[in-house]
């Protein structure tokens, strides 16, 4: 039983690339987030989706684009990397009652 | 909107020293929260919850007391251990049923030293 898992787990880009992290969770939860984490800041939420076939926007969404697959996978896209970019993106999927599992983290840094 | 402050970090404590970590909201309605931590190299993980006023979460020897009259939400431990070292985040949510966005607080790095 993997809960949330994130791949891949390092990524260094360069200014202008573009890149995929990608998520899945075996929870059966239909609520999938994706936040980024920096110093300082704690964790912002970039997208969500509330079930399959929907997502939107959250607090910095600027720069990302999502696709929620099916249930299981929720993925968040780069599509031309910025320096401003480089953080660390956590998965994280919602119980009904309200708990977040999260995955382990993505570590990006943009050159 | 919706939010959370947290004390800044870094608490410094002594093993077996006793741990509080303030946590105050602001929300409307009647929120549920949350304490997080993280362990270094790792994803948050549920460290305890309360939904309703007056409610007390508790696990591994923390506990948090959902105080709605000074919208409150505290973290407290008697008795640290070197392995608690870690940050923890405060959160809230709208309560269930519907779709709820948890908002974190900054997050407070503990450090325990032996």
């Amino acid at each position: 039983n993997a809960g949330v898992t994130q791949t891949p787990k390092f990524q260094v880009l360069k200014t202008g690339q573009s890149m995929t992290l990608q998520c899945a969770q075996d929870m059966n939860h239909n609520s999938m987030y994706w936040y980024r984490q920096d110093p300082g800041m704690g964790l912002r939420l970039i997208y969500y989706s509330a079930s399959e076939g929907t997502t939107d926007k959250g607090e910095v969404p600027n720069g990302y684009n999502v696709s929620r697959l099916n249930k299981r996978e929720f993925s968040l896209r780069l599509e031309s990397a910025a320096p401003s970019q480089t953080s660390v993106y956590f998965c994280a999927t919602r119980r009904v009652t309200g708990e977040l599992f999260f995955g382990e983290g993505s570590r990006l840094t943009v050159l | 909107g919706d939010s959370v402050t947290q004390m800044e970090g870094p608490v410094t404590l002594s093993e077996e020293a006793f741990l509080t970590i303030n946590c105050t909201y602001t929300a409307t309605g009647y929120p549920s929260l949350f304490w997080y931590v993280q362990y270094p190299g790792e994803g948050l993980q549920l460290l305890l919850k309360a939904t309703k006023a007056d409610d007390k979460g508790s696990n591994k020897g923390f506990e948090a007391t959902y105080r709605k009259e000074t919208t409150s939400f505290h973290l407290e431990k008697g008795s640290v251990q070197v392995s608690d070292s870690a940050v923890y985040f405060c959160a809230l949510s709208d309560p269930p049923p519907g779709f709820q966005k948890l908002v974190f607080g900054t997050g407070t790095r503990l450090l325990v030293s032996p």
